[in-house]
């Protein structure tokens, strides 16, 4: 168990909707990193968050945004979502950029 | 961030050494050398991470050479449950560089009986 909890495990949804993916960081960590994982493909690094604040931004669509509340939770938001988004989604948390990160167990989203 | 370059996969069998290498041509000075593990349908997990000559720890070797354009991962006597795919990171501490966390395609790993 790596401490870093995201939810749902699973979601299955269809074309056009909007879901929002939840992570709750490992305790005291502040930075929270955001991943894409298709079919066979590698990881796609979307988005970093530290603090609350954005600290870098990968190849994240403009349908997709996120954010990180003062509780440092973070949220991942897909709106108008197309059958190319099924992926498996991961959250990683650390304490701060350079120091090891931990992943969580992933949300499998399904869109059909 | 230095480019890696490792490859797509490897096969190997129970008890034998693997030998992962990834190249770096453009690592820079202030860079380190990350490794980590991913199996199916979980996230990646840190094994091990080098500045220079090896660095061991209980689940694998790391070997870079002095001019640190390369870097191999030495997992001994393998088992079924090492495959997976793994991931060389160049950059910062842990992987992390300005704010990023890249991972490439990784190298998929296939321990048979």
């Amino acid at each position: 168990d790596s401490g870093v909890t995201q939810t749902p495990k699973h979601l299955i949804t269809a074309t056009g909707q909007r879901v929002t993916l939840r992570c709750s960081p490992r305790s005291g960590d502040l930075s929270v990193y955001w991943y894409q994982q298709s079919l066979d493909q590698g990881l796609q690094f979307l988005i970093h968050y530290y603090n609350g604040e954005e600290r870098a931004k990968g190849n994240i669509l403009e349908r997709f945004s996120a954010q990180q509340f003062p509780d440092l939770h973070s949220e991942l938001n897909l709106s108008s979502l197309e059958l190319g988004d099924s992926a498996l989604y991961f959250c990683a948390s650390s304490l701060r950029g350079d120091t090891e990160a931990f992943f969580g167990q992933g949300t499998r989203l399904t869109v059909v | 961030l230095a480019k890696t370059t490792q490859p797509i996969s490897m096969d190997s069998y129970e008890g034998q050494e693997v030998n992962i290498t990834c190249s770096h041509n453009n690592i820079a000075t202030n860079d380190y050398i990350t490794w980590y593990q991913q199996f199916p349908s979980q996230g990646p997990r840190f094994i091990i991470q080098g500045y220079k000559t090896k660095v061991t720890n209980e689940v694998a070797s790391l070997f870079i050479p002095a001019d640190r354009k390369s870097s191999t991962l030495s997992l001994p006597r393998v088992s079924l449950s090492d495959t997976a795919v793994y991931y060389c990171l160049v950059g910062g501490a842990y992987g992390g560089s300005q704010g990023n966390l890249i991972f490439g395609k990784g190298t998929k790993l296939s321990v048979k009986p």
